[in-house]
């Protein structure tokens, strides 16, 4: 089982609707939960980071976590073509060490 | 400097030659990742350094792979004896607070 995973997609999305964008992790001793963005051929960028239980919001996008449940999401609102991307979910273990899910593709369609 | 910084961008070596692959990061940040990424895939965890704590290389796939972090900043990466499946983008990246990285361009390693 990999430590933090994904559906890999594409998520295929009408422009101006909502992306959700799921991820689980098997360390129960994870704190910190981060989603990054990887445009093609570009380096991941940190976008949005959660820490406790419950919704985080900033601007389009709203991370929201559950960490009985393993489970971290990440919404993005009135979704524009600029959005169309890979969106890792990123874990820090119990050891301090970030794990990558594999990434879910992201295609914002006019 | 103003990110962090990695050279070479790109590198096409033959097959059973020697690569190194060096990591300049953000200035005062403590802490230096390598992650290896292929092409269509996510990233893999290479080796996480963290100020002057013994780094965790948990994550090198074999004994030809090593890392050095000089000063606490600049790390270079060496592959030795290269073999086609070590062809992949190389991704450094650094934090000064946890978790939270700033990454690289990347090194484009391709071996023929």
């Amino acid at each position: 089982q990999k430590e933090v995973e994904q559906n890999s997609g594409p998520l295929s999305v009408p422009e101006g609707a909502i992306a959700s964008l799921n991820c689980t992790y098997s360390d129960r001793g994870s704190q910190s939960f981060f989603w990054y963005r990887q445009y093609s051929g570009k380096s991941p960028e940190l976008i949005m980071f959660i820490y406790s239980n419950g919704d985080k919001e900033d601007g389009r996008f709203t991370a929201q976590l559950n960490k009985a449940s393993q489970y971290v999401s990440l919404l993005i609102r009135d979704s524009q073509p600029s959005d169309s991307a890979t969106y890792l979910c990123a874990v820090e273990d119990s050891w301090g060490k970030l794990q990558f899910g594999a990434g879910t593709q992201v295609v914002v369609t006019p | 400097g103003a990110g962090v910084s990695q050279s070479p961008s790109n590198k096409v070596t033959e097959k059973g030659k020697d690569v190194e692959l060096r990591c300049d990061p953000i200035s005062g940040h403590t802490a230096l990742y390598w992650y290896r990424q292929s092409l269509g895939q996510g990233l893999e965890f290479l080796i996480y350094f963290q100020g002057n704590s013994a780094p965790d290389k948990s994550g090198l796939p074999s004994d030809r792979f090593s890392t050095e972090r000089t000063g606490g900043s600049v790390s270079t990466l060496t592959i030795q004896r290269t073999q086609q499946e070590d062809s992949a983008v190389y991704l450094c990246a650094s934090s000064a607070d946890l978790a939270k990285l700033f990454f690289g361009e990347g090194s484009r390693l391709t071996v023929l």
